[in-house]
C-alpha cells in the first residue's frame, strides 16, 4: 500500500516556464512533507519543506503549496532551468513521538527534464 | 565537514558472499537510516537507529543486519549476497530536532 504516491515518473519542461510536480499521501497523520532533489551516481539533496500547519513555503524559484483537505501537495519551480533536470521525491513524516516520527516515506519520484 | 559518507561506492558480489557496508557522519547526529533505492521504486528503508546501540527495522529489512556501535557509525551487513539485494544503498542522519535526512552518495552493489 503506497501511502505517497508521485503518479507521473517524469515530466519534461521549457526552460524559463513552471514546473509543477505534484504528490498525494493518504496517510491522516503525516503532518510534514518534504521534496529531495536527486541527481544521477549522487545521494537525495533536501530542497524545501512545508508543515500542515502552513498551506505555502517559498525559497527562491521553489515553492511547495499543500492542501491537506485533499491529500495533496505540489512543488513549483519557477523559471525552470536546465539544471533543475533531476529527479523530485517527496516524502512525508508523522509529527509527534512514537518510532514512526523518525522515519520519512517517500514517492517513488518523478524525472524532471528542463529543456534548453 | 564532509557530512555523510559510504564505503565503498562500488561493490560486485558473488552470490552467497557476504560484505559490510559502511556509512559514516560528521554532524553529531542521533538518528542514522539505511535505504535501498531500485528502479521505480523510490527509497525503501532497511534498518534505522535513533541512537548508538539502538537499531530497528524498517520496511525491507530481510537478508540485512545493522549496528550501531559508534554514534558516528551505522554498518549494513549482507550476510549471504542474493541477486535481489542489487541495488543502489544509501545512508541518511538527522539530528533530533529536525525532520530533515541527510543522504551519503551512495554506494551501487551487483550481486551476480
Amino acid at each position: 500500500d503506497q501511502q505517497v504516491k508521485q503518479n507521473s515518473p517524469s515530466l519534461s519542461v521549457q526552460e524559463g516556464r513552471i514546473s509543477i510536480l505534484n504528490c498525494d499521501y493518504t496517510n491522516s497523520m503525516f503532518d510534514y512533507f518534504l521534496w529531495y532533489k536527486k541527481y544521477p551516481a549522487e545521494g537525495p539533496t533536501f530542497l524545501i519543506s512545508i508543515s500542515s500547519i502552513k498551506d505555502k513555503n517559498e525559497d527562491g524559484r521553489f515553492t511547495v503549496f499543500l492542501n491537506k483537505s485533499a491529500k495533496h501537495l505540489s512543488l513549483h519551480i519557477v523559471p525552470s532551468q536546465p539544471g533543475d533536470s533531476a529527479v523530485y521525491f517527496c516524502a512525508a513524516s508523522p509529527v509527534g513521538g512514537g518510532a514512526g516520527s523518525y522515519q520519512l516515506t517517500f514517492g517513488k519520484g518523478t524525472k524532471l527534464s528542463v529543456i534548453p | 565537514n564532509a557530512g555523510v559518507t559510504q564505503t565503498p561506492k562500488f561493490r560486485v558480489l558473488k552470490t552467497g558472499q557476504s560484505m559490510t557496508l559502511l556509512c559514516a557522519q560528521d554532524m553529531n547526529h542521533e538518528y542514522m537510516y539505511w535505504y535501498r533505492q531500485d528502479p521505480g521504486m523510490g527509497l525503501r528503508l532497511i534498518h534505522y537507529s535513533v541512537g548508538e546501540g539502538t537499531t530497528a527495522k524498517g520496511e525491507v529489512p530481510d537478508g540485512y543486519n545493522v549496528s550501531r556501535l559508534k554514534k558516528q557509525n551505522f554498518l549494513l551487513g549482507l550476510e549471504s549476497a542474493a541477486p535481489s539485494q542489487t541495488s543502489v544503498y544509501f545512508c541518511a542522519s538527522k539530528s533530533v530536532i529536525t525532520y530533515e535526512q541527510y543522504f551519503g552518495p551512495g554506494t551501487r552493489l551487483t550481486v551476480t
